[in-house]
């Protein structure tokens, strides 16, 4: 099966700064990528996601990039506020017409903003 | 809009009770369903799928069994809770197979 794996296992960055996660998948096929956010106690929530057809995707302050060949895609978060702090998980699937897509995750990232 | 409820948002069993979660999807016809488990340190494991009333996939054997009785209904049970069940239950639907739309989870502790 795929296997995604996630850098850092934690961020820490000033309030202002940019932020940057980095994931990479094994399986070539997968051509679905998207990330999420979790805040404590709560249920992730999907906050961008990108297909295989684009190389890069932008909302407002976040933008996600993907490289097919590496098979890496990234997360980038700019001007980062403290309600930005959270667990940001990224995923790959590889979608078959109307089939299930199944997700496979990576291990998160802890995102800490400092005012 | 679409929304997603899960009950309840927190529980403690002791050891070798049964368990039942549920989760209801309102606004949507024929999602797919999911339910995963959130174990300390944040991995998401994906413990059962359904594409449809009855139609259920097992990702990992285990303690635990689904079933989809309604089309925007998923359970999660257990005849007997063990320890290593303890964790944050989450179920998420789908449209078409790709966006996951998460619930807001419900805490297990077996004691």
């Amino acid at each position: 099966g795929e296997n995604v794996e996630q850098h850092p296992s934690t961020l820490s960055v000033q309030e202002g700064d940019s932020a940057v996660i980095k994931c990479t998948y094994s399986d070539s096929a997968s051509n679905y990528f998207p990330w999420y956010k979790q805040e404590l106690g709560k249920g992730p929530q999907l906050i961008i996601d990108i297909r295989s057809n684009v190389g890069e995707k932008k909302d407002q302050r976040i933008a996600v990039t993907l490289n097919k060949t590496a098979k890496h895609f990234s997360l980038h978060i700019t001007e980062t506020q403290p309600e930005d702090s959270a667990v940001y998980f990224c995923a790959a699937s590889i979608l078959e017409g109307s089939t299930l897509g199944r997700l496979y995750f990576g291990r998160g990232t802890q995102l800490t903003v400092w005012p | 809009s679409q929304t997603i409820h899960q009950w309840p948002a927190t529980l403690v069993q002791p050891v070798g009770s049964p368990l039942s979660l549920e989760c209801t999807v309102e606004g949507t016809s024929n999602p797919n369903l999911y339910w995963y488990r959130q174990a300390a340190g944040r991995g998401l494991q994906l413990l059962f799928y359904s594409v449809g009333i009855g139609q259920i996939s097992s990702e990992v054997p285990q303690n635990l069994s689904a079933s989809r009785p309604q089309d925007r209904q998923f359970i999660l049970s257990s005849k007997k809770l063990l320890l290593s069940d303890s964790g944050f239950y989450l179920c998420a639907w789908s449209p078409s197979g790709d966006e996951q739309y998460f619930g807001p989870g419900t805490r297990l502790t077996v004691t």
